[in-house]
């Protein structure tokens, strides 16, 4: 079934460890995004990449990278995680621009101790 | 100022009675409005979008928007709900910064739909 996958479900880790969020589309869409979801806050923007082998600073990058080698795969990594990290991502991507419908992932909980 | 601003933050109503969302955006942003849904323990799913043309668009579910140029507003609404609706609902906006495109979504309404 053609969609986005993120991995893992859900995850509990210790401040100031190094942990990367996997997200994968089969839907061979150009344009890919990471958002963080905290209650109140609704859904912010980290990092998107419009095409394979570019990326760009959402409205929270701080702390957060991205990578986009291939078309299919855009990897989330949090060098050093703080508590303040604790949230809920979700990926998404679009067939090309931002006004084309978005398509989500299923989110990855992640709670920095 | 807030770019997208979804004032209620939770909406109790009754099955089959009428209900609105409301969405207000503001100049920072451009007019390519959209609602999304997000049903418990799920991502996000596209309800509708207006990006030009007839004001008022309809979606999917029943759900249906009017962009209101003069109040800066796309408001939700749907004339008879479900249990099913029963769901976090989000409006979004691109907002255009040098040159640059980006989604930004208002904190979200939460629809309870009571029996």
């Amino acid at each position: 079934i053609a969609g986005i996958t993120q991995a893992p479900t859900s995850q509990i880790l210790a401040a100031g460890r190094r942990m990367t969020l996997r997200c994968t589309q089969d839907m061979r869409h150009n344009a890919m995004y990471w958002y963080r979801q905290d209650l109140g806050l609704g859904l912010r923007l980290i990092h998107y990449s419009n095409t394979a082998g570019t990326t760009g600073k959402g409205e929270v990058p701080d702390g957060y990278s991205v990578s986009r080698a291939n078309t299919d795969d855009f990897p989330l990594t949090l060098a050093s995680a703080v508590p303040s990290q604790t949230s809920v991502y979700f990926c998404a991507s679009s067939r090309e621009g931002l006004t084309d419908t978005q398509y989500f992932g299923p989110g990855t909980r992640l709670t920095v101790l | 100022a807030q770019s997208v601003t979804q004032l209620d933050s939770q909406v109790p109503v009754f099955e089959e009675a009428p209900v609105e969302l409301r969405c207000n955006y503001s100049s920072s942003v451009s007019v390519y409005l959209f609602w999304y849904v997000q049903y418990p323990n799920q991502g996000l799913q596209l309800l509708l979008k207006y990006l030009s043309g007839s004001t008022l668009v309809k979606g999917i579910n029943g759900f249906e928007a009017e962009f209101n140029k003069s109040q800066t507003s796309f408001h939700l609404r749907k004339p008879s709900v479900h249990i099913s609706d029963t769901a976090e609902y989000f409006c979004a906006a691109i907002k255009i910064t040098s040159g640059t495109y980006k989604y930004i979504f208002g904190t979200g309404t939460r629809l309870k739909v009571l029996a």
